[in-house]
Protein backbone atom coordinates (compact mmCIF):
# COMPACT_ATOMS: atom_id res chain seq x y z
CA UNK A 1 0.00 0.00 0.00
CA UNK A 2 1.07 3.62 -0.80
CA UNK A 3 2.23 5.38 2.09
CA UNK A 4 2.84 8.99 2.97
CA UNK A 5 0.71 10.62 0.68
CA UNK A 6 1.15 14.60 0.41
CA UNK A 7 -1.33 17.39 -0.75
CA UNK A 8 -1.14 19.51 -2.17
CA UNK A 9 0.89 18.16 -5.52
CA UNK A 10 1.89 22.26 -5.67
CA UNK A 11 1.67 25.27 -3.93
CA UNK A 12 2.46 29.02 -4.61
CA UNK A 13 2.94 31.58 -2.10
CA UNK A 14 4.38 35.34 -1.68
CA UNK A 15 7.03 35.70 0.63
CA UNK A 16 6.31 36.12 4.47
CA UNK A 17 2.53 33.80 3.75
CA UNK A 18 2.82 30.73 5.84
CA UNK A 19 2.94 27.18 3.95
CA UNK A 20 1.06 24.04 5.07
CA UNK A 21 1.09 20.95 3.53
CA UNK A 22 -0.11 17.73 4.66
CA UNK A 23 0.68 14.12 4.28
CA UNK A 24 -1.09 10.90 4.90
CA UNK A 25 -0.59 7.29 5.20
CA UNK A 26 -1.86 3.82 5.33
CA UNK A 27 -0.67 1.29 7.89
CA UNK A 28 1.35 1.89 11.55
CA UNK A 29 4.34 3.91 11.71
CA UNK A 30 7.27 4.22 14.28
CA UNK A 31 7.78 7.78 13.03
CA UNK A 32 7.47 10.15 10.63
CA UNK A 33 10.14 12.25 8.80
CA UNK A 34 9.74 15.56 6.28
CA UNK A 35 12.64 16.05 4.16
CA UNK A 36 13.24 18.63 1.46
CA UNK A 37 14.65 18.62 -2.02
CA UNK A 38 16.33 21.40 -4.01
CA UNK A 39 15.66 20.41 -8.04
CA UNK A 40 18.56 18.14 -9.25
CA UNK A 41 20.18 17.42 -5.72
CA UNK A 42 19.53 14.82 -2.76
CA UNK A 43 17.01 15.16 -0.14
CA UNK A 44 18.02 17.05 3.23
CA UNK A 45 16.17 15.88 6.30
CA UNK A 46 14.40 18.96 8.10
CA UNK A 47 12.28 17.19 11.00
CA UNK A 48 11.22 13.86 12.41
CA UNK A 49 8.25 13.59 14.66
CA UNK A 50 7.63 9.61 16.75
CA UNK A 51 4.64 7.94 16.40
CA UNK A 52 4.11 8.80 20.57
CA UNK A 53 4.17 13.03 19.79
CA UNK A 54 1.58 14.99 18.44
CA UNK A 55 3.81 18.21 17.59
CA UNK A 56 7.17 19.45 16.65
CA UNK A 57 8.56 22.53 16.27
CA UNK A 58 12.29 23.09 14.76
CA UNK A 59 12.83 27.50 13.75
CA UNK A 60 10.34 28.22 11.10
CA UNK A 61 9.01 24.70 10.57
CA UNK A 62 5.55 22.90 12.65
CA UNK A 63 5.33 19.51 12.55
CA UNK A 64 2.16 17.89 13.82
CA UNK A 65 1.38 13.69 13.80
CA UNK A 66 -2.23 12.93 13.96
CA UNK A 67 -2.16 8.86 14.96
CA UNK A 68 -5.88 8.33 15.06
CA UNK A 69 -6.27 10.06 11.35
CA UNK A 70 -2.93 8.58 9.78
CA UNK A 71 -2.27 11.87 8.89
CA UNK A 72 0.80 14.68 9.08
CA UNK A 73 1.35 18.47 8.37
CA UNK A 74 4.42 20.07 7.84
CA UNK A 75 3.55 23.99 8.86
CA UNK A 76 6.49 27.05 7.16
CA UNK A 77 6.29 30.18 8.65
CA UNK A 78 7.19 33.18 7.05
CA UNK A 79 7.71 31.93 4.28
CA UNK A 80 11.90 32.58 2.24
CA UNK A 81 12.10 32.46 -1.70
CA UNK A 82 15.05 30.00 -0.83
CA UNK A 83 12.54 27.51 0.91
CA UNK A 84 11.27 27.03 -2.69
CA UNK A 85 11.81 22.92 -3.34
CA UNK A 86 9.92 20.31 -3.22
CA UNK A 87 8.99 18.54 0.41
CA UNK A 88 8.15 14.69 0.79
CA UNK A 89 6.91 13.13 3.85
CA UNK A 90 8.64 9.38 4.86
CA UNK A 91 6.89 7.27 7.11
CA UNK A 92 9.40 5.00 8.96
CA UNK A 93 7.42 1.38 9.71
CA UNK A 94 8.78 -1.31 11.83
CA UNK A 95 11.81 -2.35 8.95
CA UNK A 96 14.40 -0.55 11.06
CA UNK A 97 15.86 2.42 8.95
CA UNK A 98 13.19 2.20 5.81
CA UNK A 99 10.82 4.78 4.69
CA UNK A 100 8.47 5.08 2.51
CA UNK A 101 8.18 8.55 1.17
CA UNK A 102 4.89 10.18 -0.81
CA UNK A 103 4.40 12.11 -4.01
CA UNK A 104 5.77 15.31 -2.81
CA UNK A 105 4.45 18.80 -2.50
CA UNK A 106 6.19 21.61 -5.06
CA UNK A 107 6.53 24.80 -3.24
CA UNK A 108 6.97 27.67 -5.10
CA UNK A 109 7.61 31.22 -2.62
CA UNK A 110 7.27 34.46 -4.97
CA UNK A 111 9.78 37.10 -3.79
CA UNK B 1 28.63 16.11 9.90
CA UNK B 2 26.59 12.89 8.02
CA UNK B 3 28.01 13.62 4.82
CA UNK B 4 26.79 11.15 2.12
CA UNK B 5 29.05 11.62 -1.34
CA UNK B 6 27.96 10.01 -4.57
CA UNK B 7 30.21 9.58 -7.35
CA UNK B 8 29.45 9.99 -10.49
CA UNK B 9 27.13 13.23 -10.14
CA UNK B 10 26.42 12.77 -13.97
CA UNK B 11 26.96 9.89 -16.61
CA UNK B 12 25.94 9.32 -19.92
CA UNK B 13 26.27 6.00 -21.45
CA UNK B 14 25.40 3.87 -24.37
CA UNK B 15 22.70 1.45 -24.64
CA UNK B 16 24.46 -1.64 -23.25
CA UNK B 17 27.13 -0.64 -21.29
CA UNK B 18 27.12 -1.09 -17.44
CA UNK B 19 27.16 1.88 -15.00
CA UNK B 20 28.50 1.90 -11.19
CA UNK B 21 27.53 4.52 -8.90
CA UNK B 22 29.24 4.53 -5.48
CA UNK B 23 27.46 6.16 -2.43
CA UNK B 24 29.82 6.83 0.38
CA UNK B 25 29.05 8.25 3.82
CA UNK B 26 32.09 10.12 4.38
CA UNK B 27 31.94 10.61 8.56
CA UNK B 28 30.24 7.95 9.90
CA UNK B 29 29.78 4.34 9.58
CA UNK B 30 26.71 3.16 7.94
CA UNK B 31 24.95 0.72 8.99
CA UNK B 32 22.59 0.40 6.36
CA UNK B 33 22.09 2.08 2.59
CA UNK B 34 19.17 2.63 0.50
CA UNK B 35 18.66 2.94 -2.88
CA UNK B 36 16.30 4.56 -4.81
CA UNK B 37 15.57 5.79 -8.53
CA UNK B 38 13.50 9.43 -9.02
CA UNK B 39 11.58 10.13 -12.11
CA UNK B 40 11.33 13.90 -12.89
CA UNK B 41 8.56 15.63 -10.47
CA UNK B 42 7.87 12.07 -8.55
CA UNK B 43 8.77 11.03 -5.51
CA UNK B 44 11.82 8.81 -4.36
CA UNK B 45 11.09 5.29 -5.08
CA UNK B 46 13.27 2.07 -2.65
CA UNK B 47 14.44 -0.35 -4.91
CA UNK B 48 16.49 -1.79 -2.27
CA UNK B 49 18.13 -1.80 1.33
CA UNK B 50 22.10 -2.95 1.84
CA UNK B 51 23.30 -3.97 4.65
CA UNK B 52 26.99 -4.33 5.03
CA UNK B 53 28.08 -7.63 4.54
CA UNK B 54 25.03 -9.12 3.26
CA UNK B 55 22.93 -9.63 0.31
CA UNK B 56 21.03 -6.50 -0.60
CA UNK B 57 17.47 -6.86 0.12
CA UNK B 58 15.48 -5.73 -3.42
CA UNK B 59 12.03 -4.21 -3.18
CA UNK B 60 8.97 -5.97 -5.30
CA UNK B 61 9.39 -5.48 -9.50
CA UNK B 62 13.45 -4.38 -9.04
CA UNK B 63 15.34 -7.27 -10.89
CA UNK B 64 17.93 -7.99 -8.88
CA UNK B 65 20.51 -9.15 -11.59
CA UNK B 66 20.05 -5.58 -13.13
CA UNK B 67 20.76 -3.44 -10.44
CA UNK B 68 23.76 -5.03 -8.66
CA UNK B 69 24.12 -3.96 -5.05
CA UNK B 70 27.35 -4.28 -3.44
CA UNK B 71 27.83 -3.05 0.28
CA UNK B 72 31.81 -4.09 0.68
CA UNK B 73 31.99 -1.73 4.04
CA UNK B 74 30.38 0.50 6.38
CA UNK B 75 31.51 3.52 4.30
CA UNK B 76 30.49 2.42 0.77
CA UNK B 77 27.93 0.74 -1.27
CA UNK B 78 27.66 0.39 -5.41
CA UNK B 79 24.59 0.33 -7.52
CA UNK B 80 25.51 -1.38 -11.06
CA UNK B 81 23.31 -0.78 -13.63
CA UNK B 82 24.14 -3.53 -15.87
CA UNK B 83 23.02 -3.24 -19.79
CA UNK B 84 21.73 -0.05 -19.49
CA UNK B 85 18.87 0.80 -21.86
CA UNK B 86 17.53 4.61 -22.77
CA UNK B 87 13.95 3.41 -19.75
CA UNK B 88 16.96 3.14 -16.99
CA UNK B 89 17.78 6.80 -17.74
CA UNK B 90 16.98 8.40 -14.20
CA UNK B 91 17.97 10.12 -11.02
CA UNK B 92 19.12 7.39 -8.72
CA UNK B 93 19.75 8.45 -5.11
CA UNK B 94 21.70 6.65 -2.07
CA UNK B 95 20.68 7.31 1.47
CA UNK B 96 22.76 6.17 4.75
CA UNK B 97 21.30 5.28 7.92
CA UNK B 98 23.16 4.87 10.94
CA UNK B 99 22.26 3.63 14.91
CA UNK B 100 24.68 6.16 15.82
CA UNK B 101 23.87 9.02 14.12
CA UNK B 102 20.09 8.39 13.28
CA UNK B 103 17.36 9.25 16.43
CA UNK B 104 15.49 6.51 14.83
CA UNK B 105 15.25 5.94 10.99
CA UNK B 106 16.75 9.33 9.82
CA UNK B 107 18.77 8.79 6.42
CA UNK B 108 21.35 11.15 5.63
CA UNK B 109 21.07 11.13 1.56
CA UNK B 110 23.77 11.31 -1.18
CA UNK B 111 23.50 14.89 -3.60
CA UNK B 112 22.33 12.02 -6.32
CA UNK B 113 23.64 10.41 -9.80
CA UNK B 114 21.99 11.46 -12.81
CA UNK B 115 22.26 9.04 -15.54
CA UNK B 116 21.02 9.18 -18.95
CA UNK B 117 21.26 5.74 -21.42
CA UNK B 118 21.33 7.08 -24.92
Amino acid sequence: SQQGEEDPQALSIQEGENATMNCSYKTSINNLQWYRQNSGRGLVHLILIRSNEREKHSGRLRVTLDTSKKSSSLLITASRAADTASYFCGAGGTSYGKLTFGQGTILTVHP
Amino acid sequence: GAVVSQHPSRVICKSGTSVKIECRSLDFQATTMFWYRQFPKQSLMLMATSNEGSKATYEQGVEKDKFLINHASLTLSTLTVTSAHPEDSSFYICSAHSVERGVHNEQFFGPGTRLTVL
